[in-house]
C-alpha cells in the first residue's frame, strides 16, 4: 500500500517570506498527486494536481509543486506568503484504486 | 453547484445513544467517500461507495459504525452507540469519473460524545 509522508509538523513564518513543505510518497506506479489546504475550521479545499505532463503544477492563490518522479517527491512552494496562507496543509496521492491516502499534514502559521 | 452537503454541521451527543451523520454528494459524482478527523489520527477513510455500492469498508473502526448508500444523491454513516473515543470531525467526500480523481469536501460535522 502507498504512503505518503510530510516532512514537517508544523511551520511558522512571517508574511513575505518563501514556502516549502516537502511531501514523499511510496509507490512505484502511475500516481495522481494532490495538495489540498484546510482553513481554519473548515473543509479541505483543492489546492492543486498533478496528473501527467508538465511537472511544475500551479495551483490557486499562487501556490505551485514540482513532481520529481525519481525522487518521489510533490514539494509545494510559493514564493511570498500571505497572513491568509495560515492553515493546514495536506499532501496526498492516488495509485490503482480510487482512494487518496493522506499524510499527517503541516499546519503551517504565518506571522503578519 | 452546492457542493457537497453534510448535516448536521455540529452533534452532541451522550455516549451510547445512536448518530446518524447524512451526506449529500455532487451531482453526477459516482464515488463518494467517508472520513474521520481527529487530532491524534489524522484524516482516515472510514469507508467509500462507488454507484451506491460500498467498495472498501476497511477503515471502519468496528461494528459500531455502518454506513449506507440507498441512492446516488444521499449516505449516511451510523455510530451505534456511540463513545466517547468517537468525538471527531466526519467529511464527507466526492468524486466523480471523468478522470479527474480529485475529491470534493463537505463542510463536515464536528461530533462530541460526552
Amino acid at each position: 500500500a502507498q504512503s505518503v509522508s510530510q516532512h514537517n509538523h508544523h511551520v511558522i513564518l512571517s508574511e513575505a517570506a518563501s514556502l516549502e513543505l516537502g511531501c514523499n510518497y511510496s509507490y512505484g506506479g502511475t500516481v495522481n498527486l494532490f495538495w489540498y489546504v484546510q482553513y481554519p475550521g473548515q473543509h479541505l479545499q483543492l489546492l492543486l494536481k498533478y496528473f501527467s505532463g508538465d511537472p511544475l503544477v500551479k495551483g490557486i492563490k499562487g501556490f505551485e509543486a514540482e513532481f520529481i518522479k525519481s525522487k518521489f517527491s510533490f514539494n509545494l512552494r510559493k514564493p511570498s506568503v500571505q497572513w491568509s496562507d495560515t492553515a493546514e496543509y495536506f499532501c496526498a496521492v492516488k495509485s490503482d484504486d480510487y482512494k487518496l491516502s493522506f499524510g499527517a499534514g503541516t499546519t503551517v502559521t504565518v506571522r503578519a | 453547484d452546492a457542493g457537497v452537503i453534510q448535516s448536521p454541521r455540529h452533534e452532541v451527543t451522550e455516549m451510547g445513544q445512536e448518530v446518524t451523520l447524512r451526506c449529500k454528494p455532487i451531482s453526477g459524482h459516482d464515488y463518494l467517500f467517508w472520513y474521520r478527523q481527529t487530532m491524534m489520527r489524522g484524516l482516515e477513510l472510514l469507508i467509500y461507495f462507488n454507484n451506491n455500492v460500498p467498495i472498501d469498508d476497511s477503515g471502519m473502526p468496528e461494528d459500531r459504525f455502518s454506513a449506507k448508500m440507498p441512492n446516488a444523491s444521499f449516505s449516511t454513516l451510523k455510530i451505534q452507540p456511540s463513545e466517547p473515543r468517537d468525538s471527531a470531525v466526519y467529511f464527507c467526500a466526492s468524486s466523480g469519473q471523468g478522470g479527474s480523481y480529485e475529491q470534493y469536501f463537505g463542510p463536515g460535522t464536528r461530533l462530541t460524545v460526552t
